[in-house]
C-alpha cells in the first residue's frame, strides 16, 4: 500500500510566480491536511480538507494561498505570487477517518519550496 | 488541544534505552497522547498513542502516569536511525470537525555510536 505521495519533492520559483504542490493521500483516505515548516521552526497546520470540501482553513494565510481536494485526483496547495518568505517545506498528511483522538495521520515526504 | 512540555534536546548512546519525557498537566479526560517523530529532511512519522494504559508496539513503548499529567516514550534500544525530533501531542476526541495536529518544538534526540 503506497504511502502519502507528494510532488514535486523540490520546487524552485522566482518571486511573483505561482507554485502548485500536489498530494495524493493513502489509498482509501479521504481526509487531507497540509502543514508548513519554515526553516528552523516547527510544523504549523494550514488547512484540512475532505473530498470537495474545505473543513478547516484556520491556518491558511489570508491572501495568495488556496487549497482544493477534488473528487478525482490529488489535493493541490496553490501559492500565487510567491515571495521569499514562502520558502519552506510543505507537508501533506492523510487519515482514514476524521481527526478524532485515536486517529493517526500519515505524512508524505514533503515539498521543499525555494523562492529566489 | 492542551499544551505539552518537552526538553529541547536529549542525548543517548547507541544500543541503550532512551526515555523521552512529556508533561501535560492540563490534559483532559478524553485527550489521547500521541507521539510522532521527524527524521532529518523527512516528514513526521507516527510512533505511538495511548489514553490511560501503557502501550507497546514494534517501535516503542508509551508509559502514562496514573494521573495522566505526564508520559514517557521509551525506545528500548536506540539506534543511529532513531536520531530525530520527537513530538508529544495531545488530541481531543472531537466529533470530526477538527483534525489538525498541533506540533510544539519537540525533543531533538541525538544518538552517539
Amino acid at each position: 500500500n503506497a504511502g502519502v505521495m507528494q510532488n514535486p519533492r523540490h520546487l524552485v520559483r522566482r518571486r511573483g510566480q505561482e507554485a502548485r504542490l500536489r498530494c495524493s493521500p493513502m489509498k482509501g483516505h479521504s481526509h487531507v491536511y497540509w502543514y508548513r515548516q519554515l526553516p528552523e521552526e516547527g510544523l504549523k497546520f494550514m488547512v484540512y480538507l475532505q473530498k470537495e470540501n474545505i473543513i478547516d482553513e484556520s491556518g491558511m494565510p489570508k491572501e495568495r494561498f488556496s487549497a482544493e481536494f477534488p473528487k478525482e485526483g490529488p489535493s493541490i496547495l496553490r501559492i500565487q505570487q510567491v515571495v521569499r518568505g514562502d520558502s519552506a517545506a510543505y507537508f501533506c498528511a492523510s487519515s482514514l477517518i476524521p481527526g478524532q483522538g485515536a486517529v493517526e495521520q500519515f505524512f508524505g515526504p514533503g515539498t521543499r519550496l525555494t523562492v529566489l | 488541544d492542551a499544551k505539552t512540555t518537552q526538553p529541547n534536546s536529549m542525548e543517548s548512546n547507541e544500543e541503550e534505552p532512551v526515555h523521552l519525557p512529556c508533561n501535560h498537566s492540563t490534559i483532559s479526560g478524553t485527550d489521547y497522547i500521541h507521539w510522532y517523530r521527524q527524521l532529518p529532511s523527512q516528514g513526521p512519522e507516527y510512533v505511538i498513542h495511548g489514553l490511560t494504559s501503557n502501550v507497546n508496539n514494534r517501535m516503542a513503548s508509551l508509559a502514562i502516569a496514573e494521573d495522566r499529567k505526564s508520559s514517557t516514550l521509551i525506545l528500548h534500544r536506540a539506534t543511529l536511525r532513531d536520531a530525530a525530533v520527537y513530538y508529544c501531542i495531545l488530541r481531543v476526541n472531537y466529533g470530526g470537525s477538527q483534525g489538525n495536529l498541533i506540533f510544539g518544538k519537540g525533543t531533538k534526540l541525538s544518538v552517539k555510536p
